[in-house]
């Protein structure tokens, strides 16, 4: 089946550097790709949606100046959070979707931001 | 507008016992149901989804679950628990329409805890 990759897993990082997370359709071509943020003990919220090529769209409420995602192939998009705080801490799950229809959907196993 | 409740945030059963995990919906369109698993820092995994079919859709690892429209309801349910059914599960929903996935909209999840 569909794998999509998620790297790192895991960082750890002080206050005010930038962490770049990438998310790599390994067996399929992703026009687009979803961003979710996941708080400890709650559901999964989308951030944004890479669109290979052009820019990405961002849901209400989140940063675009803080999260940049660039989606430069139709294999990888990457999340880059910029200049990061403690409240940034977080699982970052990317997704991308397959199929002729896009019907179905394969998620990455997450990244773990923690900020010092 | 679509919405997702998933009732009890943690339901615990035994080993071999019934497992049955609630989730209502709302939704102004044919929707799209799914429910996802999640282990421990790891991505989503589909477990089954309802796409207009039959109602009563099985999935992996034994469980399925049934659409009923006068509920608004997709239950998530599995005759015997194994201990390695304990993870989170997130039930979701999208509408119909293709290329639907960057409207998911995801309950808050239920943590299911197996004893022996």
């Amino acid at each position: 089946g569909a794998v999509v990759s998620q790297h790192p897993s895991r960082v750890i990082c002080k206050s005010g550097t930038s962490v770049k997370i990438e998310c790599r359709s390994l067996d399929f071509q992703a026009t687009t790709m979803f961003w979710y943020r996941q708080f400890p003990k709650k559901s999964l919220m989308l951030m944004a949606t890479s669109n290979e090529g052009s820019k990405a769209t961002y849901e209400q409420g989140v940063e675009k100046d803080k999260f940049l995602i660039n989606h430069a192939s139709l294999t990888l998009s990457t999340l880059t959070v910029t200049s990061a705080h403690p409240e940034d801490s977080s699982f970052y799950i990317c997704s991308a979707p397959q199929g002729t229809a896009n019907e179905k959907l394969f998620f990455g196993s997450g990244t773990q931001l923690s900020v010092l | 507008a679509q919405s997702v409740t998933q009732l009890g945030s943690h339901v615990s059963v035994s080993e071999g016992a019934l497992v049955l995990l609630r989730c209502n919906y709302s939704s102004s369109v044919p929707p799209y149901l799914f429910w996802y698993v999640q282990y421990p820092n790891q991505g989503l995994q589909l477990l089954l989804k309802y796409t207009s079919a039959a109602t009563l859709v099985k999935g992996i690892n034994g469980f399925e679950a049934e659409f009923k429209k006068s509920e608004t309801s997709f239950h998530l349910t599995k005759p015997s628990a194994h201990m390695s059914d304990a993870a989170e599960y997130f039930c979701a929903v999208r509408p119909s329409e293709a290329g639907g996935y960057n409207k998911l909209i995801f309950g808050a999840g239920t943590r299911l805890a197996v004893h022996p």
